[in-house]
């Protein structure tokens, strides 16, 4: 069956960086995108950008751009997140998820929690 | 960015009973290939979203027939009939037929 494991809760420092992974098993890792998506504390989502791990193309939303940087390793199954530069305002959860085909998302992580706190 | 506005913002429902919730597009969701890109998903406490919908009004693989959604160009409705304990917690509506994809901003499911 298809599964996302996410990397554990991550405490960091303001300025600081961060990279959260995305294990995928249970389908061939190369044939659907991986998303991002941003929860804020007590809020709703936020869909952050895609990374499709056959070719390593990327999409990001523009207010995500620079401060996230999507990448893959195939020969572990694993997507990564890297946050930089990071603020308060990056104190989130954040889901990585597949869809059926591009979207759809119809497998999602459990969620990362990253806190950002001096 | 299109901005999907979601009425009501929370709605308490009697087991049993009918739930509606609306999702309104500040854009047609409709896409050049004819098709219309608009998904809802629930997200139950402390769990992450699971998908319900997708193109406006196909169940996911799973889902009970008790979720129906509909709607196109800008106006979209995800109906729940028969309420059940299991249906409570907060819904919402996305799309993807515009760069970026946006989601509503949710609507919370109580029970009564």
């Amino acid at each position: 069956q298809v599964q996302l494991q996410q990397s554990g809760t991550e405490l960091v420092k303001p300025a600081s960086s961060v990279k959260i992974s995305c294990k995928a098993s249970g389908y061939t890792f190369t044939s659907n995108y991986i998303h991002w998506i941003r929860q804020q504390p007590g809020d709703g989502l936020e869909w952050i950008g895609w990374i499709y791990p056959g070719n390593g193309d990327t999409k990001y939303y523009q207010k995500f751009d620079g401060k996230t940087t999507l990448t893959t390793d195939k020969s572990s199954s694993t997507a990564y997140m890297q946050l930089s530069s990071l603020t308060s305002e990056d104190s989130a959860v954040y889901f990585c998820a597949r869809g059926m085909g591009i979207f759809g998302f119809a497998y999602w992580g459990q969620g990362t929690l990253v806190t950002v706190s001096s | 960015d299109v901005v999907l506005t979601q009425t009501p913002v929370s709605l308490s429902v009697t087991l049993g009973d009918q739930a509606s919730i609306s999702c309104r597009s500040s854009q047609s969701l409709e896409y050049s290939d004819g098709y219309t890109y608009l998904e809802w998903y629930l997200q139950k406490p402390g769990q992450s979203p699971q998908l319900l919908i997708y193109e406006v009004s196909n169940r996911f693989s799973g889902v009970p027939d008790r979720f129906i959604g509909s709607g196109s160009g800008t106006d979209f409705t995800l109906k729940i009939s028969r309420v059940e304990p299991e249906d409570l917690g907060v819904y919402y509506c996305f799309q993807v037929t515009h760069d970026p994809f946006t989601f509503g901003s949710g609507t919370k499911l109580e029970i009564k």
